[in-house]
């Protein structure tokens, strides 16, 4: 089945030590985009790629910083981790970028930071 | 400014019953997309139901159907025979494009409890 893979599901990571999170995804798609998720709250949107166009949001931290080498894999780096980047985070694919296309997530990577 | 609001934070259900989850939105641009997603506790996303703003009927998905109000901007989820496994939090998002790219905005979420 087509789907959009995460890894790993849990990362435990220490206070400043980088990390990566990865997505890969067997759709052939487009756009590759990366969100945010604290507990009890709305997903958040840090970036996305469309093909090898990278579109940051405006609020999206300098610590988080993202790699699409080819159309299958994305990466999401975190350089300098905090207490308050403990989050999941969500990879999540859409064909193109158009109004109305439908983006659908992986299971998501969840973070903690000691 | 493009928002969307659910206001019931949590909603309990009888299972085999039907409920609704509300979802107002807010948007100037005539052409939109308006999703409803199902976030189980192990936190994958799942895509449930689209309704496009120019779309004249109400989407529907087996179980799942959306009341699409164009003019109250509402576009509330029906889930018709409660089952435990909806037991889940169910986001409402809206699609718009912003900087010439696709965009979700999502809502706050409501929690679903399916009771047996």
């Amino acid at each position: 089945d087509a789907m959009v893979i995460q890894n790993p599901r849990y990362q435990v990571t220490q206070f400043g030590k980088p990390v990566t999170l990865s997505c890969s995804q067997t759709l052939n798609h487009n756009v590759m985009y990366w969100y945010q998720q604290k507990s009890s709250q709305a997903p958040k949107l840090l970036f996305h790629y469309y093909d090898k166009d990278f579109n940051n949001e405006a609020d999206t931290p300098d610590n988080f910083q993202s790699r699409r080498p080819n159309t299958s894999f994305c990466f999401l780096d975190i350089r300098s981790p905090g207490l308050g980047d403990a989050a999941m985070y969500l990879c999540a694919t859409s064909r193109d970028p158009q109004v109305g296309e439908t983006q659908y997530f992986g299971p998501g990577t969840r973070l903690l930071v000691l | 400014a493009q928002k969307i609001t659910q206001t019931q934070p949590g909603m309990f259900v009888q299972e085999k019953e039907a409920v609704t989850l509300d979802c107002t939105y807010d948007t100037s641009d005539p052409s939109y997309g308006l999703f409803w997603y199902k976030q189980p506790s192990s936190g994958e996303m799942i895509f449930l139901i689209y309704q496009g703003s120019y779309d004249q009927q109400n989407a529907t998905e087996g179980r799942y159907s959306l009341n699409f109000q164009k003019a109250r901007k509402s576009a509330n989820l029906v889930i018709s025979a409660s089952q435990l496994g909806d037991s889940a939090m169910y986001f409402c998002a809206m699609s718009v494009v912003s900087g010439g790219y696709n965009k979700l905005i999502f809502g706050a979420g409501t929690r679903l409890a399916v009771h047996p």
